[in-house]
């Protein structure tokens, strides 16, 4: 079945440090892949998204690449701030999963100051 | 959050007690759906909702949790005899088509709401 796989936190770095988050997946097809980001006691906003190999989603500084030869779909940041601080949720979506999404476990990142 | 709104945002209850959860979709659309985030882990989908029908809930346990989406007003998650393994984060969503396969559609969350059973 489908999967994500996201790399464990938390991840710890100093503020305008370059940041990448990790994320890989297995899918039937060619799935619509996405980054949520949930700040401290909020709930889940959509960061960015890619629906085609080869694309591009970037929002708020935030970047990341559809590779489907490498099935990745790395978050990638030039300078993090402190306010970066959050939760960050790679999903996808797929002709098996449909609407129920298939989630990774979220990576805790912490940016000091 | 584009309007989906859900309430309580934090509810805590004691074993045993009912919880009762509501979500309001952004207005027009007609697809609503739940997912549960644990600790330490991702979201899970629960149950997929159109107007006064349920169309998936293979992701809802088969006893205690239920869902609705009356005609007029909110949706509900009703969750009984609630024990300390229901706590968690429960997020509703909603989009204005069936999101399907890889299509674009966007799929617009909820603040969600904190249940804790003590």
């Amino acid at each position: 079945g489908d999967s994500v796989t996201q790399m464990e936190g938390p991840v710890t770095l100093s503020e305008e440090a370059f940041l990448t988050i990790n994320c890989t997946y297995t899918a039937t097809g060619y799935p619509s892949l996405f980054w949520y980001v949930q700040y401290p006691g909020e709930g889940l906003q959509l960061l960015l998204k890619a629906t085609k190999a080869d694309d591009k989603g970037s929002n708020k500084g935030f970047e990341a690449t559809y590779r489907k030869e490498t099935t990745s779909f790395h978050l990638e940041k030039g300078s993090v701030q402190v306010s970066d601080s959050a939760v960050y949720f790679c999903a996808l979506r797929s002709m098996d999963s449909n609407y129920q999404l298939i989630w990774g476990a979220g990576t805790k990142l912490i940016i000091k100051p | 959050n584009a309007g989906v709104m859900q309430n309580p945002r934090h509810l805590v209850r004691r074993r045993g007690q009912e919880a009762r959860l509501r979500c309001s979709p952004v207005k027009g659309h007609s697809h609503v759906y739940w997912y549960r985030q644990l600790p330490e882990e991702g979201l899970k989908f629960m149950v997929y909702l159109q107007k006064e029908n349920i169309i998936d809930e293979s992701g809802m346990p088969k006893e205690r949790f239920s869902a609705e989406f009356p005609k007029e007003g909110p949706s509900i998650l009703r969750i009984q005899q609630v024990v300390r393994g229901d706590s968690a984060a429960y997020f509703c969503a909603s989009s204005p088509l069936l999101l399907q396969g890889s299509n674009g559609n966007t799929i617009y969350f909820g603040e969600g709401s904190w249940l804790t059973v003590v």
